[in-house]
């Protein structure tokens, strides 16, 4: 079956240490979405691709960085420089970014803890 | 840029009972609304979308929403909540950049709390 996959689905980090979260998709996508989940607060978006080796930032990029070598794949980088990291994050995929009516599919999400 | 408001923290129902989880926007030009569900630790799972035509548009699960252009609403409803229905709830509009590429805002999101 088609889907997004998010791994691990929890990871514990020390402060001061930059930590990788996996996405990766097989539905052939071409735009790939991070979001960040606060209680309270929605969803808030970090960054977004819209094809390969391009990345735009969103709302709350400071603290975060991504790439994107592969259709497949849109690994998100939380570095130190990120004040309050712990949060729970969400990656989704959509057709193309210009198709205003497509849906984004989501992945079951990467609940980081940073102590 | 546009957005979305989600006046209720949490909407409260018995189940059998009809419910409604309200949604008012904010854009520019017509608007792309969609709304998901999320179960706890999950991710978030798409239930129906308003484009454009009929204002009520019907979605998975039993749910549809009803688009007010004049009141600028977009509120998810169902005839008959179930237990299982109990969730958290997002309302979203498709927003632009200048890039000319398009993301989804968010609004905060309700909890719907289904009694049996």
């Amino acid at each position: 079956d088609g889907g997004i996959t998010q791994s691990p689905k929890y990871l514990f980090r020390k402060e001061g240490q930059n930590v990788t979260l996996s996405c990766e998709q097989n539905l052939n996508h071409d735009a790939m979405y991070w979001y960040r989940q606060d209680p309270g607060q929605g969803l808030r978006l970090i960054y977004y691709s819209q094809i390969v080796n391009d990345f735009q930032k969103g709302d709350i990029a400071e603290g975060y960085s991504v790439s994107r070598e592969k259709k497949e794949s849109f690994p998100l980088t939380v570095t130190s420089a990120q004040k309050n990291p712990t949060a729970f994050y969400l990656c989704a995929s959509s057709i193309q970014g210009q198709r205003w009516d497509s849906p984004l599919h989501f992945g079951n999400g990467t609940r980081l803890t940073v102590t | 840029a546009q957005s979305v408001a989600q006046p209720e923290d949490q909407v409260n129902v018995a189940e059998g009972n009809p419910l409604t989880v309200k949604c008012t926007y904010s854009v520019s030009g017509n608007p792309y609304l969609f709304w998901y569900v999320q179960y706890p630790n999950r991710g978030l799972q798409f239930l129906l979308k308003y484009i454009t035509g009929d204002n009520l548009v019907k979605g998975s699960y039993g749910f549809e929403a009803e688009f007010n252009k004049s009141q600028t609403s977009f509120h998810l409803k169902k005839p008959s909540a179930l237990v299982s229905d109990s969730a958290l709830y997002f309302c979203a509009v498709r927003d632009f950049a200048n890039s000319g590429y398009s993301t989804l805002t968010f609004g905060k999101g309700t909890m719907l709390l289904v009694s049996p």
